[in-house]
Order: structure tokens, then sequence, then C-alpha cells
């Protein structure tokens, strides 16, 4: 069975840029979430999708995020503009209903 | 406000050298406990999952036992192998999202 699979795996990119991450889930997990690990900190809860519905939305930090879930699908997570406290490594996880979480590797975004 | 503290933050163990890691918290209505392992450039990989006080989870060399303030994931006879980041987390009843601890690295020498 194949993982929860995240691009890019590094992004580095300049204050004021766009970025575009994106998560592709285990086939057949309605459950999909984010959640981002800044530096020395612990891992967040961004939000919780349930299928193509935004389930929970409450951990998105401000409106420069903008999370989709196309058809219930893949996930992305759009930060624009971003700024420089948006670094650190943004993780997607999928789950079926009740049951536990599978993590992908992350995406370790840098902006400079 | 709900927290989750792990201790220590790091520890560094002999292989053979059996330990703990505790996990306290602070949440009111707890759904479940949640223990993970991190390898490096890995996400978080489940272990177990605790629901209420007494209860007691084992895997191979790890055992994750439950009260209802704390949680304890003790190592027995650890491998080099056993090397990571362990994370705590929980869930209460009114929502899915989990709230992690920052860690405890282990490292095992052989």
């Amino acid at each position: 069975e194949a993982g929860v699979t995240q691009f890019p795996s590094h992004s580095v990119i300049e204050k004021g840029q766009t970025v575009t991450l994106r998560c592709d889930p285990i086939s057949g997990h309605d459950n999909l979430y984010w959640y981002r690990r800044v530096m020395g900190k612990e891992i967040k809860f961004l939000l919780h999708f349930v299928k193509e519905s935004k389930q929970d939305e409450s951990g998105m930090p401000n409106n420069r995020f903008l999370a989709e879930r196309t058809g219930g699908t893949y996930s992305t997570l759009k930060v624009q503009p971003a700024e420089l406290e948006d670094s650190g490594v943004y993780f997607c996880a999928s789950s079926r209903i009740n049951e536990k979480l599978f993590f992908g590797s992350g995406t370790q975004l840098s902006v400079l | 406000e709900d927290q989750v503290t792990q201790s220590p933050e790091a520890l560094r163990l002999q292989e053979g050298e059996s330990s703990s890691l505790n996990c306290s918290y602070t949440v009111s209505g707890l759904r479940g406990l949640f223990w993970y392992r991190q390898d490096p450039g890995k996400g978080p990989e489940f272990l177990f999952t605790l629901y209420s006080a007494g209860e007691e989870k084992e895997k191979e060399r790890l055992k994750a036992t439950l009260t209802k303030k704390e949680s304890f994931l003790h190592i027995t006879a650890p491998k080099p192998e056993d090397s990571a980041t362990y994370l705590c987390a929980v869930q209460f009843y009114n929502t899915d999202k989990l709230i992690f601890g920052t860690g405890t690295r282990l490292q095992v020498f052989p």
C-alpha cells in the first residue's frame, strides 16, 4: 500500500513569494490533515478535511494560508504571500474514519 | 489551555539499558493518547493509542501505560535501532485534531 506522499520535499522561497504544497493521501482515506512544525516547537494542527469538506480549520494561522481538497482526493496548501515565520516542516496525514493516522515525510519550507 | 509536556527532552542510553519516557497532559475530556516514533527526515509513525487510565499496550521492546494525568513509554533492553524521537499526542472529545508534545530524542549506543 502506497503511503502518504508530499511534494515537494523541500522548498526555498523568498519572502513575499507564493508556494503551494501538495499532499496525496492513501487511497480510500476520507480524513486528511495538515500539521506544521516550526523550529524548536511542537507539531501543531492546521486543518482537517473529511472528503472535500473542511471539518476544522481552527489551526490555520491567518488568511495567507489556503487549503483545498479537490474531489476529496489530493490536497494543496498555498501560502501567499509567504513570510519568514512560515518556515518549518509541513506534514500531511490521512486516515480512514476513526482509525490511526498515517503521516507523510513532510515538506521543509524555508522562507528567506 | 490544553498542554502536553514530554520529558526528558533528550535521553542517551547504552544498548540494553532500560528506561522510561514521560508524557504529562492537562487536557480535559481526553478521548485518546497517542505515541508516535519519528525518524530524521520522516513523518511520525504510529505506535500506540491508549484510551483509559490503567490501560497498557506493548510492541516488541516498547510498553505504553496511561494514568489520569500522564503516560509512560517504557523501553526494555533498547537496541541502537530504537534511536528516534518519540512523540506523545492527545486528542479530546469534540475534535479529531492531535495536540503534540515536543518529543523525547532517544539515542541508544552499542
